[in-house]
């Protein structure tokens, strides 16, 4: 069964500190994987995009880790802000042909909460 | 560029009612869906499409319809609304369903209560 789990579920931390959210998947055949941050009352924003080939990748003070062999992921957030709180989304897409090809999984999301 | 436009952003429904939820996106995606997030659970799609014309049933497809006779256009109908229907309500769309690094952008929502 294709399923996508984060943990933690909710962590709070500082601001100025860093925290590093993860990410498993079984999702098979894998085509990408996508972090998206939602604020409250609001959409899901694309934070990275990576594929199979990709390791890492970092927009901003995000940085995106992927290991396709253990189906693992990580975002890092360096030096939190207030605006940082949020929740964050793992998404996988699936590669198959067919009607599964492009597919989303969603994993249930990390809510993030920096404290002053 | 608007992006992905949802209407309305709030609605009260009786329970069975029937409404549409609007979308509409002015950036030539071939690819858009309905999503609904619940409490505690990733969203869930409800109903795609890879073109005008073409639909497709998503996971939760139950007690919704769409439509797709535009490119810029999506709605979602409710025909009879529940309250297992209250949720939250995503429309989504992207370039191409099989490009392999197309993003997906998301409209703002449209949080729906069916009392």
């Amino acid at each position: 069964k294709n399923q996508v789990e984060q943990s933690p579920q909710s962590l709070i931390i500082l601001e100025g500190k860093n925290c590093t959210l993860q990410c498993n998947y079984t999702v098979s055949p894998f085509s990408n994987l996508r972090w998206y941050k939602q604020d409250t009352g609001r959409g899901p924003v694309s934070l990275t995009i990576m594929t199979f080939s990709e390791n890492t990748k970092s927009n901003g003070r995000y940085t995106a880790t992927l290991d396709a062999d253990t189906k693992q992921s990580s975002l890092h957030i360096t030096a939190s802000q207030l605006s940082d709180s949020a929740s964050y989304i793992c998404v996988v897409s699936a590669g198959d042909r067919g009607s599964t090809l492009g597919r989303l999984y969603f994993g249930r999301g990390t809510q993030l909460t920096v404290w002053p | 560029n608007a992006g992905v436009t949802q209407t309305p952003k709030f609605q009260v429904l009786k329970t069975g009612q029937s409404m549409t939820l609007q979308c509409a996106q002015d950036m030539n995606h071939e690819y858009m869906s309905w999503y609904r997030q619940d409490p505690g659970m990733g969203l869930r799609l409800i109903h795609y499409s890879v073109g005008a014309g073409i639909t497709d049933q998503g996971e939760v497809p139950n007690g919704y319809n769409v439509s797709r006779s535009t490119t810029e256009d999506f709605p979602l109908r409710l025909l009879s609304a529940a309250p297992s229907q209250t949720s939250v309500y995503f429309c989504a769309s992207s370039y191409s369903r099989q490009a392999r690094n197309t993003e997906a952008f998301f409209g703002q929502g449209t949080r729906l209560t069916v009392v």
